[in-house]
């Protein structure tokens, strides 16, 4: 079955630290994954998709696919950074489509 | 600003009523997607529509429909409302024919059953 897994449900570091965000997928296919931030229960804002290979705040996330992982990493963490990040998979294909998102972890950056 | 809009920004409802929730997609995207986010259930596709069809289904009570209108905004209908179904409701968009199919997500809608 198609899953994606956020073990950590909480990542509490402070201001300067690296920060990990991990994220594992179970998809037979060829994976398209996501990184999405969520700030106080607002909008889903798209951080990264991995196909981009970009560096969005700092962010960057590199797809393993003989690990199944799309963790989410940068290395000087700040205060606005603290939020709720989620990893999602896209299944579907063409016009069709639906994320399957992570249960989502907290960032917490402290001073 | 993803330019995807939700109305209204919150409802607060009773047990057993019917409440309508209004997306409109950002301009250009023919897909519209249904999402729920609770605290219980994390974040949960319920439903997509491209162009007006429906394309995709994932975990839509019976109770729940939704439609895509010629101009594109969609509709998202919730009857018989139960206590259990406030929650955050998250409408996205996008441009499959872009390539990437990247989805955009509105501000929700904070439906409360009381």
């Amino acid at each position: 079955a198609q899953r994606v897994t956020q073990p950590e449900k909480l990542l509490s570091v402070f201001k300067g630290a690296p920060v990990e965000l991990k994220c594992n997928y179970s998809y037979s296919g060829s994976p398209e994954l996501f990184w999405y931030v969520q700030y106080s229960r607002q909008r889903l804002q798209l951080l990264l998709r991995h196909i981009s290979r970009e560096s969005i705040k700092g962010f960057t996330a590199d797809l393993n696919k003989g690990e199944t992982s799309f963790h989410l990493k940068k290395p000087f963490a700040q205060e606005e950074d603290s939020a709720m990040y989620y990893c999602a998979l896209r299944l579907g294909s063409g016009n069709t489509g639906k994320l399957i998102f992570g249960q989502g972890t907290t960032l917490q950056v402290k001073p | 600003d993803s330019g995807v809009t939700q109305t209204p920004k919150h409802l607060i409802t009773a047990t057993g009523q019917r409440v309508t929730l209004r997306c409109s997609p950002r301009s250009g995207d023919l897909s519209v997607y249904w999402y729920q986010q609770s605290l219980d259930q994390g974040l949960q596709f319920l439903i997509q529509y491209y162009n007006g069809e429906e394309r995709a289904k994932g975990n839509i009570l019976e109770r729940f429909s939704a439609q895509q209108f010629p101009d594109l905004h969609s509709e998202l209908n919730l009857s018989s409302l139960e206590l259990g179904d406030s929650a955050l409701y998250f409408c996205a968009s996008s441009n499959p024919s872009g390539g990437a199919d990247t989805q955009y997500f509105g501000p929700g809608t904070r439906l409360t059953v009381l």
